[in-house]
């Protein structure tokens, strides 16, 4: 099994500031992902970042918003860009192991924008 | 029309009830994940399954490929089974897509 920490788990930001979330794996792993989920909404998958390469993201997240870094195998940066109020969330960092057929989320972090 | 979509949306039981919680998707899948998150926000991966059934404790997944659609099974239904309940397809590149989830609620 993996397990996956993240900092800081909640944080309350100024508009028009940013916040990096770091993710980190107990456990090398060659995917992890990054997901957005809005108040009383379901999860939507930001980007996938890869090790050495830049990140995918998904269509409606862009880059200069979301910047993501993957030094290594077992961490993760995602910082939320000149924030706005919408973008009050919990983000979410996993990876999945598919030999175990699991996948392992991290305790999120609560952001709030004001 | 959403990709995954399930049903029901909120569901209240009481103590001891057999509970089934339904998935449709629209798009080709890898694999499909049932997820359980709690009131605190944290997601736990239950299930992930590619064709039949699987069994852990109490929960029992099951899916048909050629129907596109998955159901999870509670048995034995307790309070402490509360919680939301999410499917999510697994597509190209292990990216997930999310339905909505169903909120649970098991009584005393």
């Amino acid at each position: 099994s993996a397990v996956i920490s993240q900092k800081p788990s909640r944080d309350i930001c100024q508009r028009g500031t940013s916040l990096t979330i770091q993710c980190q794996v107990d456990s090398q792993v060659t995917m992890m992902f990054w997901y957005r989920q809005q108040p009383g909404q379901s999860l939507t998958l930001i980007a996938t970042a890869n090790q050495g390469s830049e990140a995918t993201y998904e269509s409606g997240f862009v880059i200069d918003k979301f910047p993501i870094s993957r030094p290594n195998l077992t961490f993760s940066t995602l910082t939320v860009s000149n924030m706005s109020p919408e973008d009050s969330s919990i983000y979410l960092c996993s990876v999945e192991d598919r030999d175990a057929y699991e996948q392992y989320f991290g305790p999120g972090t609560r952001l709030t924008v004001t | 029309k959403n990709e995954v979509e399930q049903s029901p949306q909120n569901l209240t039981a009481q103590e001891g009830e057999f509970i089934t919680i339904n998935c449709s998707y629209s798009v080709g899948i890898s694999a499909l994940h049932w997820l359980q998150q709690h009131p605190g926000g944290g997601i736990v991966s239950l299930f992930m399954l590619s064709s039949g059934k699987k069994k852990h404790g109490r929960l029992i997944a099951t899916i048909n490929i050629q129907e596109k659609h998955s159901s999870l099974h509670i048995t034995a239904s307790h309070p402490r089974d509360s919680a939301v309940y999410i499917c999510a397809a697994e597509t190209s590149g292990s990216r997930l897509t999310f339905g909505e989830g169903t909120q649970l609620t098991v009584n005393p």
